[in-house]
């Protein structure tokens, strides 16, 4: 059975500092990968994906993902980290359906704080 | 503007009494999906629809019902809540047309539900 693990449930970071939140998997097949960010109050925004090519996708705000295979990873990356970025972030696997369709599994969310 | 609606947003009820959250989407899109948020275990899917009287279970239909008889609504209904029920309920939408079948959910604002 396909799962997602968000190892953080929290993670704190200083205004400016680099940023990365971490994603394993676990499906038998070729995943198709997503980040998704829930600000306060709303609901959630893709940032990025992946489905093929290169392993090194870029996202909406200044994000980028890295696939690695041979890890099981999608872990998300940001360079320098706004105080707007904190915000509760969501991987997840996307298992294609008979007939098609996207049953996404979420990993349990890290959420950011983001330290003036 | 391209959106999901939810409605209500906000929910507070008791015991047995039944309930419905409306969801609506104007993107023309086959797919819709309704989710439930609870901390620490992210997203779980309750049930989902691939087209117009197409609706199947989810990874946690227990207690509720959808219906699918337009393209744009995808009703959840409560028959009979009961308090573990209270929780953050997310609709989502995509398309499942080749061409524009990007992997990427549409989701709702959220709709926040107590049962008290």
């Amino acid at each position: 059975a396909q799962s997602v693990t968000q190892p953080e449930i929290h993670n704190t970071v200083s205004e400016g500092a680099s940023l990365e939140l971490r994603c394993n998997y676990s499906y038998g097949a070729t995943p198709y990968l997503f980040w998704y960010v829930q600000s306060p109050g709303q609901g959630l925004q893709l940032l990025l994906k992946y489905f093929s090519g290169d392993t090194l996708v870029q996202g909406i705000k200044g994000f980028e993902a890295e696939f690695k295979r041979s890890q099981s990873s999608f872990n998300l990356r940001k360079p320098s980290v706004h105080w707007s970025d904190a915000a509760e972030y969501f991987c997840a696997v996307d298992f294609i359906l008979t007939g098609g369709g996207n049953k996404l599994t979420f990993g349990t969310g890290t959420q950011l704080k983001v330290e003036l | 503007e391209a959106q999901v609606t939810q409605n209500p947003r906000y929910l507070i009820t008791v015991t047995g009494k039944k309930l419905t959250v409306t969801c609506s989407q104007n993107m023309n899109h086959e797919y819709m999906s309704w989710y439930r948020q609870d901390p620490g275990l992210g997203l779980r899917q309750i049930y989902y629809s691939m087209n117009v009287e197409v609706t199947d279970k989810g990874d946690v239909p227990e207690g509720y019902k959808v219906s699918r008889k337009e393209k744009r609504n995808f009703p959840l209904i409560l028959e009979s809540p009961s308090p573990n029920q209270t929780s953050l309920y997310f609709c989502a939408s995509s398309s499942l047309l080749a061409t524009k079948n990007t992997g990427e959910l549409f989701f709702g604002e959220g709709s926040r539900l107590t049962v008290l």
